[in-house]
């Protein structure tokens, strides 16, 4: 079983359509990171959480960390939404410098 | 703000060619260093991290190799490329601990 499982795997959504993504871990961490991934390849780091909750225009991204869960949500979807979805996590003690990663989330937002 | 410079963008290789790929990180001093792989439509394997000049950690064995000769370059080679060796090849940085992840842009390696 991976360490980081995220759902669901594919997302198809009509624009406007308020997005959510989930992500569940099962080791110890010292922070959540939430990266988008565009169909050229290039990653961009959306979010970095350790508790609570960070919001970046229509993004929104929560942590509890209790429940080892932590959700992106994207509200007014849009084309340009469209991309790979992927939650890291990095590892707690000693191995803080390891980052294991969920297989990511295809969204597809419709015009 | 922090930049990773990789290099090349794209690449197509004979099998049994060398390898080097290099990144150099900008911005910021004594930085976790990363590379990666993702196969088509696979996620991100880790294949070597440093955390400082001349101290290289694999993940995965393999055919390549990886060296920091300086703090902010990071370099993957291979002396003969296997077919599947074909993959999107990413460098990343990060500093300890509650640190923001920086990604390079990515060099598609298809080897032939």
């Amino acid at each position: 079983k991976n360490e980081v499982e995220q759902s669901p795997q594919n997302l198809t959504a009509q624009e406007g359509e308020f997005i959510t993504i989930n992500c569940s871990y099962s080791v110890g961490i010292s922070a959540l990171h939430w990266l988008q991934q565009h169909p050229g390849g290039g990653i961009v780091s959306l979010f970095m959480l350790s508790s609570g909750k960070k919001k970046h225009g229509r993004l929104i991204a929560t942590i509890n960390i209790q429940e080892k869960h932590s959700s992106l949500h994207i509200t007014a979807s849009h084309p340009r939404d469209s991309a790979v979805y992927i939650c890291a996590v990095r590892n707690s003690g000693g191995s803080n410098y390891k980052l294991t990663f969920g297989k990511g989330t295809l969204l597809t937002v419709n015009p | 703000s922090q930049t990773i410079h990789q290099w090349p963008a794209t690449l197509v290789q004979p099998v049994g060619s060398p390898l080097s790929l290099e990144c150099t990180v900008e911005g910021t001093s004594n930085p976790n260093l990363y590379w990666y792989r993702q196969a088509a439509g696979r996620g991100l394997q880790l294949l070597f991290y440093s955390v400082g000049i001349g101290q290289i950690s694999s993940e995965v064995p393999q055919n390549l190799s990886a060296s920091r000769p300086q703090d902010r370059q990071f370099i993957l080679s291979s002396k003969k490329l296997l077919l599947s060796d074909s993959g999107f090849y990413l460098c990343a940085s990060s500093g300890q601990g509650y640190s923001p992840l920086h990604f390079g842009n990515g060099t598609r390696l298809t080897v032939t």
